[in-house]
This record gives structure tokens, C-alpha cells and sequence, in this order.
């Protein structure tokens, strides 16, 4: 079973601290890992996937095989970077997109 | 371009009342299409998929039900709604399964 895991519900750091959205799955094959986000009365939309190895309003994300990880990384937050995250896994086998249960992203002033 | 509605934008029904959300997509054919529960600290939960007219799928057994009646209409219903049904409901369409997917503007849905 493919499973995505954020163990964070909330965080919160102050404008040009080091932001970092942790994000865990769970897959037995080789999996392909998407950020999404949802920006206050936004819809929710595709921020970056793995594959592109690229780096979407300052973030990046790496993935981490041995410790099946895919953590979303700003090195100085910005307070517009405040919004709902999340993490998402698509399964090669089967295709089936899972999203993890999402971040909350607060960036104080 | 492609583009995905959904109507209401928001809905308050009484408890045990019919639900009838409609999600439609421009600009592209045969998309998969997807329903989304996104509960308050719950998240993102897949509820129905459809890759084709007349093909759902149910990820979670509930009082909800969808349909497809065309190819580039979703339909998300209910015979008789439960407190527990109140949330925000995402309508999202993708080229292929598990492809990245585009979500529509939303339906917040209340339950009294």
C-alpha cells in the first residue's frame, strides 16, 4: 500500500528563518513525489515533482530513498510562502495519486 | 486552454437532505476526473475517481456516491446528508492516472 505521511499539521517561522515541510511515504517500488499548495483563497495547485529536479519560488525538494522522504525546503521564508501544503505520491505500478494530510504553513512578519 | 468548474461555491442543507454537486471541465477530453474531501485537520482524502463515462471508482465506503454522465461532467450526490458530510469538497481533472492533477475552485459544503 503507498501511503504519504506529514507529520506536521502546523508550523510556523518567522520571515527569512530556514523553512522545511516534512514529508514520509510509505511504497514498495519506485514512487514519483509532488508537492502541492493552496494559498488563501487559491485554488490548490501543483508547486513541484521530483522528476523536474527544480526549484519553484525559491523551495526544492529532494528525494531520499533510503529514508523515503520527500521534505520541502526554503532556505529564508517569505510571509506570501504562508499557505496549506501538501505532499503527494504517485505509485508506477498502479498510477493512484495519495496526498498526505497536509501542513499548515504560517510565516509571521 | 483547459479549465474546471464547480458548482455551488457554497451550500448550506439540513441533515438528512439530498446533495447534488456538479464539477465540469473545458478544454480537454477524456480527463480523469477526481472528487476530494479536504476536512478541517484531516487533509486531503480521495473520495470517487473516474477515468471514463459510467467508471467510478469508490475509495471510501460512505453515504456519498458519484456519477459520470458525460465525459467532461462529475457529479457528486448524496440521498441524505450527515453532519459528518460537512467540508470542503475538490473537484480536480488530470490527462492521465496519477499525472498532475488540476483542481477546481471548490465547494464548501455545511451540514446543520
Amino acid at each position: 500500500a503507498q501511503r504519504v505521511t506529514q507529520p506536521e499539521k502546523l508550523l510556523s517561522v518567522f520571515k527569512g528563518a530556514p523553512v522545511e515541510l516534512k514529508c514520509n511515504y510509505s511504497y514498495s517500488g519506485s514512487p514519483e513525489l509532488f508537492w502541492y499548495v493552496q494559498y488563501s483563497r487559491q485554488r490548490l495547485q501543483l508547486l513541484l515533482r521530483h522528476i523536474s529536479r527544480e526549484s519553484i519560488k525559491g523551495f526544492t525538494a529532494d528525494l531520499n530513498k533510503g529514508e523515503t522522504s520527500f521534505h520541502l525546503k526554503k532556505p529564508f521564508a517569505q510571509e506570501e510562502d504562508s499557505a496549506m501544503y501538501y505532499c503527494a505520491l504517485r505509485g508506477m505500478r498502479n498510477n493512484d495519486m495519495r496526498f498526505g494530510a497536509g501542513t499548515r504553513l504560517t510565516v509571521k512578519p | 486552454s483547459q479549465t474546471i468548474h464547480q458548482w455551488p461555491a457554497t451550500l448550506v442543507q439540513p441533515v438528512g437532505s439530498p446533495l447534488s454537486l456538479e464539477c465540469t471541465v473545458e478544454g480537454t477530453s477524456n480527463p480523469n476526473l477526481y472528487w476530494y474531501r479536504q476536512a478541517a485537520g484531516r487533509g486531503l482524502q480521495l473520495l470517487f475517481y473516474s477515468v471514463g463515462i459510467g467508471q467510478i471508482s469508490s475509495e471510501v465506503p460512505q453515504n456519498l456516491s458519484a456519477s459520470r454522465p458525460q465525459d467532461r461532467q462529475f457529479i457528486l450526490s448524496s440521498k441524505k446528508l450527515l453532519l459528518s458530510d460537512s467540508g470542503f469538497y475538490l473537484c480536480a481533472w488530470s490527462v492521465g492516472r496519477g499525472r498532475t492533477q488540476y483542481f477546481g475552485p471548490g465547494t464548501r459544503l455545511l451540514v446543520l
